[in-house]
């Protein structure tokens, strides 16, 4: 069975700064998705970014980068220019691409604050 | 663009009562996820459905069920609800492209279903 681990239950960034959230993961298989997902208060879960196994190039989304390193299963979040808006807590997910309606599997969370 | 809908929005029911939520994926969507999410944990899988048929199983109790309709819409019904059933319940949808093409879940908003 696959796990996610985010060992920051909490961080904290100024604004206009930088921050990044840690996820590792534990997984024998090859082929397989990482997600980051963004839960506000009002507990929507919105996707972030999102990385494909195979692909070794680091996936980017406007402020949003991960630093994916597949041997040793480490897939971290940064947060560049932060905003008042990306406090949240964010979760970390796997997702393996073999099988139909695969599912996610999450890490516990990083609380996000941001502070002036 | 039309998102997963989730109904109702917020639930109260006694215990050992039934409830049922309704899930509503985006158009053309075939899969259908269920998650659990208590208070300050993390989103635990339920179940997940493809093209109406259950495709997985999660940590999900007997007293609950639920099924995929042939307009693709789902229903969770839980019954004997307990105290500890109290949590958010998300229902989220995807497209089955191929192996390596699957793309990504889309969440609702959410259920809240507070047993008191």
């Amino acid at each position: 069975a696959q796990t996610v681990t985010q060992s920051q239950p909490e961080m904290s960034v100024q604004e206009a700064e930088t921050v990044t959230l840690s996820c590792t993961y534990d997984t024998s298989e090859s082929d397989y998705y990482l997600f980051w997902y963004k839960q506000p208060p009002s507990r929507q879960m919105i996707l972030v970014i999102r990385q494909e196994a195979y692909k070794q190039q680091n996936a980017t989304e406007n402020r949003f980068s991960v630093n994916f390193q597949k041997a040793a299963k480490s897939f971290s979040l940064k947060i560049s220019d932060s905003q008042l808006g990306d406090a949240a807590m964010y979760f970390c997910a796997y997702r393996s691409a073999t099988g139909t309606a695969s599912k996610l599997t999450f890490g516990t969370g990083t609380r996000l604050q941001v502070t002036l | 663009a039309a998102g997963v809908i989730q109904s109702p929005r917020h639930l109260i029911k006694e215990k050992r009562e039934t409830a049922t939520l309704k899930c509503y994926p985006i158009p053309r969507h075939d899969t259908v996820y269920w998650y659990q999410q208590g208070p300050g944990q993390d989103p635990q899988f339920l179940i997940s459905f493809y093209e109406k048929m259950q495709s997985d199983k999660g940590s999900i109790p007997d007293r609950f069920s639920a099924q995929q309709f042939s307009d693709y819409h789902s229903e969770l019904n839980m019954s004997s609800l307990e105290l500890g059933d109290s949590a958010l319940y998300f229902c989220a949808s995807s497209l089955i492209v191929d192996h390596l093409g699957n793309t990504e879940a889309f969440f609702g908003q959410g259920t809240r279903l507070t047993v008191v």
